[in-house]
C-alpha cells in the first residue's frame, strides 16, 4: 500500500481538463513544499512534470499545473491531447518511515 | 545531453547479491544528488535510496536498510547500488535518477531489470 493515495484511473476527451489528486498526511504533502509529479508512458522511464508543488521544469508545457490544499496535492492537465495518455505519479518528501514516498499511480485514458 | 545508463541487472536467486551501476554523462555529476527508484512488474514507482554530492549523506527506504548500499565515484561519474540478501519482492526495474531539484528527479535512465527467483 502506497503512502500517498491516488485514484487508479481518470479519463477525459481531447481538449478537456482532468485533475489527478494525491492525498497524503501532515508528515508529507501537507507540511512540505516537496511534492512532485511524474508522467510515465508505457514502457518508458518517468518524466518530471512538476516539482515543489507547482513549479514546472523548462520544456514542460504550461497546460500541466500543480497545486495543493491541505494534505492533498493535485495535478491538472488542460487541453488534453492523445499523447497525454500515460501513468501519472505523485511523490513527496516524508518525515514518516521513508524519506521519500510515491503515490500508487493514476492511469490517464484519453477517450 | 544528459544521459544515465544503468547496467548490472539480471536473474539472481533469493539470498543472492547483485551490484547495479549507473554511468552519467552530460552534466556535472559531482554537483548532483542521485537516487535509485524501482518499479515492480505492473506496479508503481518506489524510492529505494539516495545520496548527496560527496556521498556523506545517504538515505534508504526502510525495507532495504541493512541489505542495500548506495555509493558513488565522482571521478568516474558513476553511481552504484550494492544489493544483498535479495528477496522476491526486490524484483523490478531499477532506475537511476538525478535529483535536479530537492526531492525531485529531473532525469532518469531507462532502467535495468532485476529478477529474484529460484
Amino acid at each position: 500500500q502506497s503512502a500517498l493515495t491516488q485514484p487508479p484511473s481518470v479519463s477525459g476527451s481531447p481538449g478537456q481538463s482532468v485533475t489527478i489528486s494525491c492525498t497524503g498526511s501532515s508528515s508529507d504533502v501537507g507540511s512540505y513544499n516537496r511534492v512532485s509529479w511524474y508522467q510515465q508512458p508505457p514502457g518508458t522511464a518517468p518524466k518530471l512534470l512538476i516539482y515543489e508543488v507547482s513549479r514546472r521544469p523548462s520544456g514542460v508545457p504550461a497546460r500541466f499545473s500543480g497545486s495543493r490544499s491541505g494534505n492533498t496535492a493535485s495535478l491538472t492537465i488542460s487541453g488534453l491531447q492523445a499523447e497525454d495518455e500515460a501513468d501519472y505519479y505523485c511523490a513527496s518528501f516524508s518525515t514518516s518511515i521513508d524519506f521519500r514516498v510515491f503515490g500508487g499511480g493514476t492511469k490517464l485514458t484519453v477517450l | 545531453e544528459v544521459q544515465l545508463v544503468e547496467s548490472g541487472g539480471g536473474l539472481v536467486q533469493p539470498g543472492g547479491s547483485l551490484r547495479l551501476s549507473c554511468a552519467a554523462t552530460g552534466f556535472s555529476f559531482s554537483d548532483s544528488w542521485m537516487s535509485w527508484v524501482r518499479q515492480a512488474p505492473g506496479k508503481g514507482l518506489e524510492w529505494v535510496a539516495n545520496m548527496n554530492r560527496d556521498g556523506s549523506e545517504v538515505y534508504y527506504m526502510d525495507s532495504v536498510k541493512g541489505r542495500f548500499s548506495i555509493s558513488r565515484d565522482n571521478a568516474r561519474n558513476s553511481l552504484y547500488l550494492q544489493m544483498s540478501s535479495l528477496r522476491a519482492e526486490d524484483t523490478g526495474v531499477y532506475f537511476c535518477a538525478r535529483d535536479g531539484y530537492p526531492f525531485s528527479s529531473d532525469y532518469w535512465g531507462q532502467g535495468t531489470l532485476v529478477t529474484v527467483a529460484s
